[in-house]
């Protein structure tokens, strides 16, 4: 099974920052990343997916890099509604895993 | 617009079965493949496993392999977690998604609301 690993697991920042969250898999997965947030109550969002893809309606501050096994989601300059906790997930290989999570807090 | 809406939460007792059912409304049902994911509290998310509406065949995740079912009912366009043999660390939120695109891609982007299961004597 392969292991994501998230960074931070909790992230402070101020809004209008730039956020800056990391994902790595334990082996190789390609392209086959995606991003999600979460808000406290509420399912899932996709956010990215091929690593760098947009998902239809999410905003164009969402951006996602790959180098080998490290991802990053950039959150270019965060508003109010973003505050929430991350999830990157691997679906190159079954069983599909996501990683523990990464909260961005005010 | 594409949407799961999701049974309403349950309680159960160890040892017991559950089902949960996920409706899909505003898209072909049997054109995408549906995922069931769960997140017990405080823990990250899970994959269980997915089901293909079209065909009915289903993969499980190895730990679940012995103890979950996955249906479809088209129709009415319903998918169905069966989860038995329940314990205290089935407690979770259950959510059925559906894949962005036709075929088994894995990238999930309509989720129901999630089903809340709680195991408890």
């Amino acid at each position: 099974e392969i292991v994501m690993t998230q960074s931070p697991a909790t992230l402070s920042v101020s809004p209008g920052e730039r956020a800056t969250l990391s994902c790595r898999a334990s082996q190789s997965v390609n392209y086959f990343l995606a991003w999600y947030q979460q808000i406290p109550g509420q399912a899932p969002r996709l956010l990215i997916y091929g690593a760098s893809t947009r998902a239809t309606g999410i905003p164009a501050r969402f951006s996602g890099s790959r180098s080998g096994t490290e991802f990053t989601l950039t959150i270019s300059s965060l508003q109010s509604e973003d505050f929430a906790v991350y999830y990157c997930q691997q679906y190159s290989d079954w069983p599909y895993t996501f990683g523990q999570g990464t909260k961005v807090e005010i | 617009q594409a949407q799961l809406v999701q049974s309403g939460a349950e309680v159960k007792k160890p040892g017991a079965s559950v089902k949960v059912s996920c409706k899909a409304f505003g898209y072909i049902f049997v054109g995408y493949f549906l995922h069931w994911v769960r997140q017990a509290p405080g823990q990250r998310l899970e994959w269980m496993g997915w089901v293909n509406p079209n065909t009915g065949s289903t993969n499980f995740v190895q730990k679940f392999q012995d103890r979950v079912t996955m249906t479809t009912d088209t129709s009415i366009d319903t998918a169905y977690l069966e989860l038995s043999r329940l314990r205290s660390d089935d407690t979770a939120i259950y959510y059925c998604a559906r894949d962005r695109e036709t075929g088994i891609r894995g990238e999930v982007d309509v989720w129901g609301e999630g089903t809340t299961v709680t195991v408890s004597s």
